[in-house]
């Protein structure tokens, strides 16, 4: 059963960049074809970031393109998010998860909380 | 993009009742790609329904789903305590190519 693990610092300084990582784990990233970041603002909804297809492809949400970077590294079966030039609206929960059940997210990360603070 | 619109946004019910969450969408699905998600406090969203009808792996079958175009509904039969929860809404197919309803809050009365 694959399983998702996020990891990254849970504090960034305003303007910094947030950068976190995803390790897949009972399976190989390439068993999928794309992998998923979604966050979560304390108290408010789900947000879709963007996913990488095992063969590095990627697709973003429109209203972060500009600041998001999503890559793989298939020798360490993980995959990773960066976000620049973060503000306090991107404090959230940020999830790793995998698109399994057509058109839906089966598998997810426990989530790690983010927040840009100085 | 496709805005999915969640009602109620709070339902308050007892134990054993019936419930029914609505979502909308601002333009048909003509994939049919609609899923719903339960999430408990602290703990990340939980498939329950795929394809707009279909149960995930695991998921009891008071859970149901139905809808087609633009209305969907999620449908609990029995409630037992443990389905007190948050409940979400999620679309595929339009640019971006997910997105999510703001959630329904089911409550016990």
């Amino acid at each position: 059963q694959v399983q998702l693990q996020e990891s990254g610092p849970g504090l960034v300084k305003p303007s910094g960049t947030l950068s976190l990582t995803c390790a897949v784990s009972g399976g190989s990233i390439s068993s999928s074809n794309w992998w998923t970041w979604v966050r979560q603002p304390p108290g408010k909804g789900l947000e879709w970031i963007g996913e990488i297809s095992h063969g590095g492809t990627t697709n973003y949400n429109p209203s972060l393109r500009s600041r998001v970077t999503i890559s793989v590294e298939k020798s360490k079966n993980q995959f990773s998010l960066k976000v620049n030039s973060v503000t306090a609206a991107d404090t959230a929960v940020y999830y790793c998860t995998r698109p399994g059940a057509p058109g839906s997210f089966d598998i997810w990360g426990q989530g790690t909380v983010v927040t840009v603070s100085s | 993009e496709i805005v999915l619109t969640q009602s109620p946004g709070t339902l308050s019910l007892s134990p054993g009742e019936g419930a029914t969450l609505s979502c909308r969408a601002s333009q048909s699905l003509t994939s049919g790609y609609l899923a719903w998600y339960q999430q408990k406090l602290g703990q990340a969203p939980r498939l329950l329904i795929y394809g707009a009808s279909s149960r995930a792996t695991g998921i009891p079958d008071r859970f149901s789903g139905s809808g087609s175009g633009t209305d969907f509904t999620l449908t609990i039969s029995r409630l037992e305590p443990e389905d007190f929860a948050v409940y979400y809404c999620q679309q595929y197919g339009s640019s971006p190519p997910y997105s999510f309803g703001q959630g329904t809050k089911l409550e016990i009365k």
